[in-house]
């Protein structure tokens, strides 16, 4: 499974959009770029994914480069509520399932 | 639905003892997993089940046995804990089939002393 890479920390002014990025240059053809965010200890909670195109929800969008090494998560309008641990996972399909390897993550602070 | 559900939510062990961390779905998923998140660390894979009646290890196995015990069951065994087993764990499913997202529970705090 690719390895990601994420800053340790960001501070992102309320009612900014928030932008984490995340290095995963081994990542393979088939490999889907996930991301994860866990508040407080409670359980990771699903954002987004995809695999080349640009993805949007509710919650965010996330771009990926053209050479798909790299990614960003962008929360249009961060919010309090929006601090947090963002984790970005790189999955392939293995075994009959996906396999979610988290890192470190990016602890988001957004300030008042 | 209640989603991913864990029990017990909190446990103290003595070094030694042995235990099981129970997890059930009711989102008919096909894949569960176990994970441990040590204090200001990510979490780490212990062992995934793509179906019922398979496991597979994952990154941190050892000290541990799971089961898969039907679709909605997964646990997660102790047979001697040691304190390097302090952790909180985390249970997660996932449909599969295609690339979907995983859906956690809320967490057993483990303190082995």
């Amino acid at each position: 499974d690719a390895k990601t890479t994420q800053p340790p920390s960001m501070d992102c002014a309320e009612g900014r959009a928030a932008n984490l990025p995340c290095n995963h240059s081994t990542i393979s053809g088939n490999e889907y770029v996930y991301w994860y965010r866990q508040i407080h200890s409670q359980g990771p909670q699903y954002i987004i994914h995809g695999l080349k195109n640009n993805e949007t929800n509710e919650m965010a969008s996330l771009i990926i480069t053209e050479d798909r090494k790299s990614s960003t998560l962008i929360l249009p309008h961060a919010t309090l509520r929006d601090t947090a641990v963002y984790y970005c996972i790189v999955s392939r399909a293995t075994s009959g399932t996906y396999k979610y390897i988290f890192g470190t993550g990016t602890r988001l602070k957004v300030l008042a | 639905n209640a989603g991913v559900t864990q029990t017990p939510k909190f446990q103290v062990l003595k070094t030694g003892q042995s235990m099981t961390l129970q997890c059930a779905q009711d989102m008919n998923h096909n894949s569960m997993y176990w994970y441990r998140q040590d204090p200001g660390m990510g979490l780490r894979l212990i062992y995934y089940s793509a179906s019922e009646g398979t496991t597979d290890k994952g990154e941190v196995p050892n000290g541990y046995n799971v089961s898969r015990l039907n679709k909605r069951e997964f646990s997660l065994r102790l047979e001697s804990a040691a304190p390097s087993q302090t952790s909180v764990y985390f249970c997660a499913s996932s449909r599969d089939r295609d690339s979907t997202e995983a859906f956690f529970g809320q967490g057993t705090r483990l303190t082995v002393v």
